[in-house]
């Protein structure tokens, strides 16, 4: 049973434009959010994170958004980049627990 | 500055044989994970460990599965006997402090396992 869900598998974004990745979680208890990148044969490496006290993290052209009413995450990406091409994990933590999503494979199309 | 350092890098193997996978964390760094990922679940959490000490291995998919972690520079990973189910990539992540679930954890590049 999946606490931490990505149900678009795939997207592709222009270069330049706007890149939104969502995510959305199960149970109401997580209270630390995080983005993973990860390219062909390498780690995750993250990205940025937010705890559930925020509604909102910006980091230079990444921002996550919060919604804990609707127990929803997103990521946005301003401007994309060729770069950016990557898959993209959300993972969500409470305590000793710990959940990734299936990932998110972002294509930015040059 | 090393990062977690993974090896073998890719492996196979014949279903039934014994498949060990190493993993050397970041100096300085009090947990340690072990990771599963596949195209239908993603990166499961498999085991972690804190200061050596496996803390939760409730992700564990069987008694064919073990994790070892002798000491804060060395974890292994065995599966024995090993099965064509049991092909995917294997992370191992580990992060600084004894709160993990706070931190950004640092991965590995990873072992392709193929079980044939």
């Amino acid at each position: 049973d999946q606490q931490v869900k990505q149900n678009s598998p795939s997207l592709s974004v222009q270069e330049g434009r706007i890149s939104i990745l969502n995510c959305d979680y199960t149970n109401s208890m997580f209270d630390y959010f995080l983005w993973y990148k990860k390219y062909p044969a390498e780690g995750p490496t993250f990205l940025i994170s937010i705890s559930s006290i925020k509604d909102k993290n910006e980091d230079g052209r990444f921002t996550v958004f919060l919604n804990k009413s609707a127990k929803h995450l997103s990521l946005h990406i301003v401007p994309s980049q060729p770069g950016d091409s990557a898959v993209y994990f959300c993972a969500a933590s409470s305590g000793n627990q710990f959940y990734f999503g299936t990932g998110t494979s972002l294509t930015v199309i040059p | 500055d090393a990062g977690v350092i993974q090896s073998p890098r890719h492996e196979v193997t014949e279903m039934g044989q014994e498949v060990t996978l190493r993993c050397k964390p970041i100096s300085g760094h009090n947990s340690l994970f072990w990771y599963r990922q596949t195209m239908m679940r993603g990166l499961e959490l498999l085991i972690y460990f804190n200061n050596n000490v496996p803390i939760d291995d409730s992700g564990m998919p069987e008694d064919r599965f073990s994790a070892k972690m002798p000491n804060a520079s060395f974890s292994t990973l065995k599966i024995q006997p090993s099965e064509p189910r049991d092909s995917a990539v294997y992370f191992c992540a580990s992060s600084p402090g004894v709160t993990w679930a706070n931190q950004p954890q640092h991965f590995g590049d990873g072992t392709r396992l193929s079980i044939l």
